[in-house]
């Protein structure tokens, strides 16, 4: 069983088209991230959300902690080719950083 | 470019084998991570090192080891290995030790196939 459980698993939008990625636990977090994975390549962070009801914004995305930090979104707007890669949510559990298993995000020209 | 070198890029080897898998942090930072990646359990932290001290432990097995040597470089020690030990194996680092605050700076990763 995931701790983090993300929703889709697997997203294929054409270029121009927004779309939601969500990240749900029954569990608080103090902190959660967002991240970006290429193939071949290690995972990059995006954003780190810390507040619960936060909201970020980085270019055509935008991240949402949930007011209980149990939650949180990433919302892309007008998708382009250059957004398709695996992006992983990460909450800090305690000590140690907890990942959900991902959503395969595949943005068509 | 993260700045986080591992080495070996590909690592073929054989049920029973042991294996070194080895991470340079990026310049100036003291904490190490290590990830194992597979298809079914996703990312898992395995272990932390934070200037050469085991800072916190993840879902590591007793057949795996690491360390953090006094010029911050880390070795995952994995033994033993089993078919399902196949997986991409991630060091990552940081500053300080704060898991999920902190960036973490990933390297490109070794992956690890046993037959």
């Amino acid at each position: 069983t995931q701790l983090l459980e993300q929703s889709p698993q697997f997203l294929s939008i054409q270029e121009g088209e927004n779309l939601t990625v969500y990240c749900n636990s029954s569990s608080v977090f103090s902190s959660l991230q967002w991240y970006r994975q290429e193939p071949g390549e290690g995972p990059v962070l995006l954003v780190t959300v810390v507040t619960g009801g936060e909201v970020k914004k980085l270019k055509r995305l935008t991240f949402q902690f949930g007011d209980a930090r149990k939650d949180s979104s990433l919302h892309i707007t007008a998708a382009q080719p250059g957004d398709t890669g695996l992006y992983l949510c990460a909450g800090q559990y305690g000590n140690k950083l907890v990942f959900g298993a991902g959503t395969i995000l595949r943005v068509k020209s | 470019d993260s700045g986080v070198t591992q080495t070996p890029k590909h690592l073929i080897t054989a049920t029973g084998q042991r294996v070194t898998l080895r991470c340079s942090p990026r310049s100036g930072d003291l904490s190490v991570y290590w990830y194992q990646q597979s298809l079914d359990q996703g990312l898992q932290f395995l272990i932390q090192y934070y200037n050469g001290e085991e800072r916190a432990k993840g879902n590591i097995l007793e057949r795996f080891s690491a360390q953090q040597f006094p010029d911050l470089h880390s070795e995952l020690n994995l033994s033993s290995l089993e078919l399902g030990d196949s997986a991409l194996y991630f060091c990552a680092s940081s500053v300080s030790g704060s898991q999920g605050t902190d960036t973490q700076y990933f390297g490109p990763g070794t992956r690890l196939t046993v037959l």
